[in-house]
């Protein structure tokens, strides 16, 4: 199986701040790797696929990077309604779409 | 406008079943290979069971195997998890997710379910 590891598991930003969380892959997945934004009580939403491609109506401040066992998300510029928590996944492998644990970014 | 709504959770004791139902709408359902995703309160999202638009081809997580079995009828809409010999580890909401592809492994969950909390508990 492959294992997808988020860091850092949670961080404090203000808004305005640019800020970076990354996701390392236990193997090569090439660019299939996409990102999630959930807040608390409702479903994921899809910011990111196939590493860096921005999902439509996503704002321009979020960014992804990366291929075959690391990848970033950047958001350039945070706003109020960032603060959430981020998940990556990836669908290199359809035996499993792993999930990374999740990076939880609180207001400072 | 895609609509996917989960169905059929609820409280049940270890070791019974349960079935948990999504309804599609605002799409062309038996074009869609779907998914089961849930998340134990508190904790992240773990990827459950997989299905192809034609059903022909199934996955399943490990945690799950053997127990659970994912199905779709194309004619109704409609998805399903038949969940047998529940554990108190699977309690959590369960979402279905539908799939969309970029090509080549390229896959991501374009569209979730609101979800439905599945409570395993004596």
């Amino acid at each position: 199986d492959i294992q997808m590891t988020q860091s850092p598991s949670s961080l404090s930003a203000s808004v305005g701040d640019r800020v970076t969380i990354t996701c390392r892959a236990s193997q090569s997945i090439s660019s299939y790797l996409n990102w999630y934004q959930q807040k608390p009580g409702k479903a994921p939403k899809l910011l990111i696929y196939a590493a860096s491609s921005l999902q439509s109506g996503v704002p321009s401040r979020f960014s992804g990077s990366g291929s075959g066992t690391d990848f970033t998300l950047t958001i350039s510029s945070l706003q109020p309604e960032d603060f959430a928590t981020y998940y990556c996944q990836q669908s290199y492998s359809t035996l499993g779409y792993t999930f990374g644990q999740g990076t939880k970014l609180e207001i400072k | 406008e895609v609509q996917l709504v989960e169905s059929g959770g609820g409280l049940v004791q270890p070791g019974g079943s349960l079935r948990l139902s999504c309804a599609a709408s605002g799409f062309t359902f038996s074009s869609y290979e779907m998914n089961w995703v849930r998340q134990a309160p508190g904790k992240g999202l773990e990827w459950v069971s997989y299905i192809s638009s034609s059903g022909s081809t199934i996955y399943y997580a490990d945690s799950v195997k053997g127990r659970f079995t994912i199905s779709r009828d194309n004619a109704k809409n409609s998805l399903y998890l038949q969940m047998n010999s529940l554990r108190a580890e699977d309690t959590a909401v369960y979402y279905c997710a539908r799939a969309a592809y970029c090509g080549g492994d390229c896959s991501f969950f374009q569209h979730w379910g609101q979800g439905t909390l599945v409570t395993v508990s004596s």
